[in-house]
């Protein structure tokens, strides 16, 4: 079965401290990796996209990688803006489900 | 503002009740997505349509059902209602017929079974 799992559940932050957030998936035929961020009571917003291991993005202080069997997001000095819970998600089969994890939510203080 | 419009944003009802959701999707974009978040269960796929019609299909319950209008706006009718149907449900949308690039979800509507 298609499964998802994150790590850690939550994370607390000093301002400017780096850190990395787990994503771990299990699937038949990966069709793509996915980081979404949510603020509370919003949808989720789209971050980033990945594909193949060894591809790696990067959005201001966020860098997304990816292996075979995991996604890492790195968040480096972050900002209390940065708070919020980051989902990973993974298509698989059709192109058209994404399965979620349960999220870390990240809490970041001055 | 994503661009995916959801109406409305609260709604409280009764068990056994029927409400239904509404959601416009971004301009241009001719999918769109329906999924369920509970604090239990994360974000659940329920259902997708493409240009009108049913694309795939997740765990979506019997009594829950959807449609897709020429204008593109979908709809997720939801009934005989039950305190565990309380959750927030989130549209999104994408200009295929997969989600290849992300595609945008809306605010969600907040439902309250009572």
């Amino acid at each position: 079965e298609d499964q998802v799992t994150q790590s850690p559940e939550a994370l607390r932050l000093q301002e400017g401290e780096s850190s990395s957030l787990n994503c771990s998936y299990t699937v038949s035929g990966l069709r793509g990796l996915f980081w979404y961020r949510q603020d509370p009571g919003k949808g989720p917003e789209f971050l980033f996209t990945l594909y193949s291991a060894g591809e790696e993005k990067e959005k201001e202080r966020l860098k997304a990688t990816l292996t075979k069997k995991e996604s890492f997001l790195h968040i480096t000095a972050p900002k209390p803006e940065d708070s919020a819970t980051y989902l990973c998600a993974v298509g698989s089969g059709g192109y058209n489900k994404l399965i979620f994890g349960a999220g870390t939510r990240l809490a970041v203080h001055p | 503002d994503s661009g995916v419009t959801q109406t409305p944003k609260h709604l409280i009802t009764a068990t056994g009740q029927r409400v239904t959701l509404r959601c416009s999707p971004r301009s241009g974009d001719l999918s769109v997505y329906w999924y369920q978040q509970s604090l239990d269960q994360g974000l659940q796929f329920l259902i997708q349509y493409y240009n009108g019609e049913e694309r795939a299909k997740g765990n979506i319950l019997e009594r829950f059902s959807a449609q897709q209008f020429p204008d593109l706006h979908s709809e997720l009718n939801l009934s005989s209602l039950e305190l565990g149907d309380s959750a927030l449900y989130f549209c999104a949308s994408s200009v295929g017929r997969d989600r290849s690039y992300g595609y945008t979800f809306g605010s969600g509507t907040r439902l309250t079974v009572v």
